[in-house]
């Protein structure tokens, strides 16, 4: 089944240092996302990127989406003590399906 | 704006026994999905509903089953639980006009079952 996979599943660094996480997944898709999750609560969407944009920014978040190898990544700049979290991204399909399928998640933490 | 609500946050109950659990999507939204996250796991999808009508349906065991109402809330209704049915269950929300968006998630209700 479509899901994505990400890469690596755990990741600790310094406070201001930059964070990447990569995801890969199997199938056409429609977009994708990157949520965030604090440990027990509910996801939060960060971002999305559609299958025909190949880059998006938001505040500190950089999304990266290469279609041709089926990767996304997630950059975050300027990491702080509260961007400690565990981050899914997530595969819509090409085809007009509503289902939001995640992966396995990235458990990040940013010592201070 | 509100939030994704879900009722009850937390959940007891005993092997065999049944549980039902609720959420009220944000005004407007006309999508509602529903996930099972395990300890340390990533959120699996179970079942979702487009305008009140199953849209699409994940790893859902038989022993569960779901609705949509005319007022857009959802109910996922378990029976016959199993220890392994210990998870947070999140409901999500969207609204899609048919394209496949962002989700709001509720903050989840967590079934422990003994």
């Amino acid at each position: 089944s479509q899901q994505g996979e990400e890469d690596p599943q755990a990741l600790s660094i310094q406070e201001g240092e930059n964070a990447t996480m990569n995801c890969s997944y199997k199938t056409s898709i429609n977009n994708l996302q990157w949520y965030r999750q604090n440990s027990g609560r509910g996801l939060v969407h960060l971002i999305l990127i559609r299958s025909n944009e190949r880059e998006k920014h938001s505040g500190r978040l950089r999304v990266t989406l290469d279609t041709s190898k089926k990767s996304s990544s997630l950059l975050i700049t300027a990491s702080r003590a509260a961007d400690t979290a565990s981050y899914f991204c997530a595969t819509v399909l090409s085809g007009g399906y509503q289902k939001v399928t995640f992966g396995i998640g990235t458990k990040l933490q940013v010592i201070p | 704006a509100a939030g994704v609500i879900q009722s009850p946050r937390h959940l007891i109950k005993e092997k065999r026994e049944t549980a039902t659990l609720k959420c009220y999507p944000i005004s407007r939204h006309d999508t509602v999905y529903w996930y099972q996250q395990g300890p340390g796991q990533d959120p699996q999808f179970l079942i979702s509903f487009y305008e009140k009508m199953q849209s699409d349906k994940g790893s859902i065991p038989d022993r569960f089953s779901a609705q949509q109402f005319s007022d857009y809330h959802s109910e996922l209704n378990m029976s016959s639980l199993e220890l392994g049915d210990s998870a947070l269950y999140f409901c999500a929300s969207h609204r899609s006009r048919g394209r496949p968006g962002e989700l709001f998630f509720g903050e989840g209700s967590r079934l422990t079952v003994l």
